[in-house]
């Protein structure tokens, strides 16, 4: 059975003080290991797709990398409107459609 | 629309009542998917539709829960003779689907926050 675990489940920053976000995984076969970022009342935000181990991708402060066993969600210098739940979610080369599972999210609050 | 619409946002219903939750996706977008985030959870797969094909319904609780989709578009996720377990945000997610879209993301909408009393 696929399972995602995100850690930590809650992040305290100062703005200015850089973080990462853990996203481990156990998965037969991935096929895509996705970002999302959620606001409160809101439905989640894509942010990123990474596809293998060694793939990066950047947007503006977050730069998300990948292994073969788990993801890191890297925030340089954040500030306030960084503050968010970060959630991970997982594609297995089987399921059906774009079917994901989703890890519990990591809560991500970045004060002034 | 420019997004994943769903309604109402806000449901309060008494423990027994039926309740329907609406999603219209995003034109074009042919794959349709349910999920739902209890406080405090991750997002938990309920049903999913692709075109005309069949739906997979792996993720449904029970049969106390049921959804369709009516001519590739909207969808209405239907839950019978609701428990207080059911509160619950319940999220509406679209995307291309079929050959060659298959890390096409999943786009959101705001969801429906279930309140059972």
């Amino acid at each position: 059975e696929d399972q995602v675990t995100q850690s930590p489940e809650a992040l305290r920053l100062q703005e200015g003080e850089s973080s990462s976000l853990n996203c481990s995984y156990t998965v037969s076969g991935l096929r895509g290991l996705f970002w999302y970022r959620q606001d409160p009342g809101k439905g989640p935000e894509f942010l990123f797709t990474l596809y293998s181990a060694g793939e990066e991708k950047e947007k503006e402060r977050l730069k998300a990398t990948l292994t073969k066993k788990e993801s890191f969600l890297h925030i340089t210098a954040p500030k306030p409107e960084d503050s968010a739940t970060y959630l991970c979610a997982v594609r297995h080369i089987k399921a059906a459609g774009n079917k994901l599972t989703f890890g519990g999210g990591t809560r991500v609050l970045v004060k002034p | 629309g420019a997004g994943v619409s769903q309604s109402p946002s806000n449901k309060v219903t008494e423990k027994g009542k039926d309740v329907e939750l609406r999603c219209d996706p995003i034109s074009g977008h042919t794959a349709l998917y349910w999920y739902r985030q209890s406080l405090g959870q991750g997002l938990e797969f309920l049903i999913y539709f692709q075109g005309n094909s069949a739906p997979d319904k792996s993720g449904l609780p029970s049969d106390r829960f049921s959804a369709e989709r009516t001519g590739g578009s909207v969808s209405t996720l239907t839950i019978q003779r609701t428990q207080q377990e059911d509160s619950a945000v319940y999220l509406c997610a679209s995307s291309l689907g079929g050959q060659g879209t298959y890390n096409s993301p999943l786009h959101f909408g705001n969801g429906t926050r279930l309140t059972v009393t």
